[in-house]
Formats: C-alpha cells, sequence, structure tokens
C-alpha cells in the first residue's frame, strides 16, 4: 500500500540552526499538508500546498518557516533559524487528486528536538 | 465557521468495556467527518470515515455516525481491548481542502 515517507524519523538541532523536514507524498497525490504536534498534544495545521504553491497557512507558519516542492517526489518543510519552542513532532500529509471527501494520508513523523 | 470539539480526556477502561468517545462540529456546507488512530510512537491512522449525513462509518469494531441534526459523530465500540490504547482524533474536512482536528482523547484500556 503507498505511504508518505518522512524523513529523518528524529533531528536534534541547536536553537538558531536551520532544520530541513522531507516528505515523499504518495505519487498521485496533489495536495500537501504539515502538521505539528507539541508532546502527543493536538494536532496544529502549519501549511498545505497545492500547484507548486501555498494554499493555505496557519498563525504558527511565520517567516521562519517555509515549504517547497524542489522537484516531482520531494515535499520539504524548512525551519531557518529554530527556537526552543520548535521542539514536536512533525507530520506530512497529503490527499488524493480529484477526491472531494476522501482523508488525509499522514507520514510516521519526524521528531525535532531544539536544545 | 469550521471547528471540532471533542471529549475531554484521559479515559480509562477495563478491557470488554463499552467505548464512547464524543465529538461534535461547526461547520460550513456539508462536511465530511473522520476519526484518526494514533498509536504511541506513530503518526496518525485514518480509522473510519462518513461522507454525508446518517452514514455510518466502521472499521476494526468501532462505529461512528454521523448526525447532521445533532451535529456530532461519536465513537462507539462495544467491547475495547488493550491493543484499542491510543489516542484517537476527530476530524472534518471542510467542502475546500482544509482539515480541522479535535484535541484528541486519550484511551488506556486495562486488562
Amino acid at each position: 500500500e503507498p505511504e508518505v515517507t518522512q524523513t529523518p524519523s528524529h533531528q536534534v538541532t541547536q536553537m538558531g540552526q536551520e532544520v530541513i523536514l522531507r516528505c515523499v507524498p504518495i505519487s498521485n497525490h496533489l495536495y500537501f499538508y504539515w502538521y505539528r504536534q507539541i508532546l502527543g498534544q493536538k494536532v496544529e495545521f502549519l501549511v498545505s500546498f497545492y500547484n507548486n504553491e501555498i494554499s493555505e497557512k496557519s498563525e504558527i507558519f511565520d517567516d521562519q518557516f517555509s515549504v517547497e516542492r524542489p522537484d516531482g517526489s520531494n515535499f520539504t518543510l524548512k525551519i531557518r533559524s529554530t527556537k526552543l519552542e520548535d521542539s514536536a513532532m512533525y507530520f506530512c500529509a497529503s490527499i488524493l487528486r480529484g477526491t472531494a471527501t476522501g482523508e488525509l494520508f499522514f507520514g510516521e513523523g519526524s521528531r525535532l528536538t531544539v536544545l | 465557521g469550521n471547528s471540532v470539539t471533542q471529549m475531554e480526556g484521559p479515559v480509562t477502561l477495563s478491557e470488554e468495556a463499552f467505548l464512547t468517545i464524543n465529538c461534535t462540529y461547526t461547520a460550513t456546507g456539508y462536511p465530511s467527518l473522520f476519526w484518526y488512530v494514533q498509536y504511541p510512537g506513530e503518526g496518525l491512522q485514518l480509522l473510519l470515515k462518513a461522507t454525508k449525513a446518517d452514514d455510518k462509518g466502521s472499521n476494526k469494531g468501532f462505529e461512528a455516525t454521523y448526525r447532521k441534526e445533532t451535529t456530532s459523530f461519536h465513537l462507539e465500540k462495544g467491547s475495547v481491548q488493550v491493543s484499542d490504547s491510543a489516542v484517537y482524533f476527530c476530524a472534518l474536512r471542510s467542502t475546500g481542502n482544509q482539515f480541522y482536528f479535535g484535541t484528541g482523547t486519550s484511551l488506556t484500556v486495562i486488562p
């Protein structure tokens, strides 16, 4: 069964460093998302991406965050200068093209620890 | 606007007990409704879904019915197992491509 894959599974970084989290969505999916979850709490929307541009973003997704799809498969989330409060699980997700009622498919997540 | 309100946890049940986790929603239009499950250390997996009023989603013994009149999508299971211990998230998909999640309900089932 096709799945969303994320790398790295865990990254430890120093405050102020740049981090790039990578995702490979399912191949025939067209909408891509990043969510984060702090300490097993609620799932917070960061950004959605469609047709090579941001579709929607939340208040959390400030100038420190960026997303891009550098090639036909990868979808990346970059945090330019990490803060302690960026420590969280980051989940990539995607939805199938052309479905108005379909579900999100989630990756296993990337745990980011900022020291 | 769109939002999901989910029963606060944590919930602790004995094995074979009946489970209900309440979920109500506010939405414009006709959303699709979902229950996701997150096992410890893992990502979110779809448990079940319903795409229109009166639909019942079911999977692994869990059920939820899309009730438009009460704007609810409560999750139920007749007899829980230890392996059902997880966090459960109710979610809706608006008529666009935006998803809204509840805060999650942690379930622990003890033998």
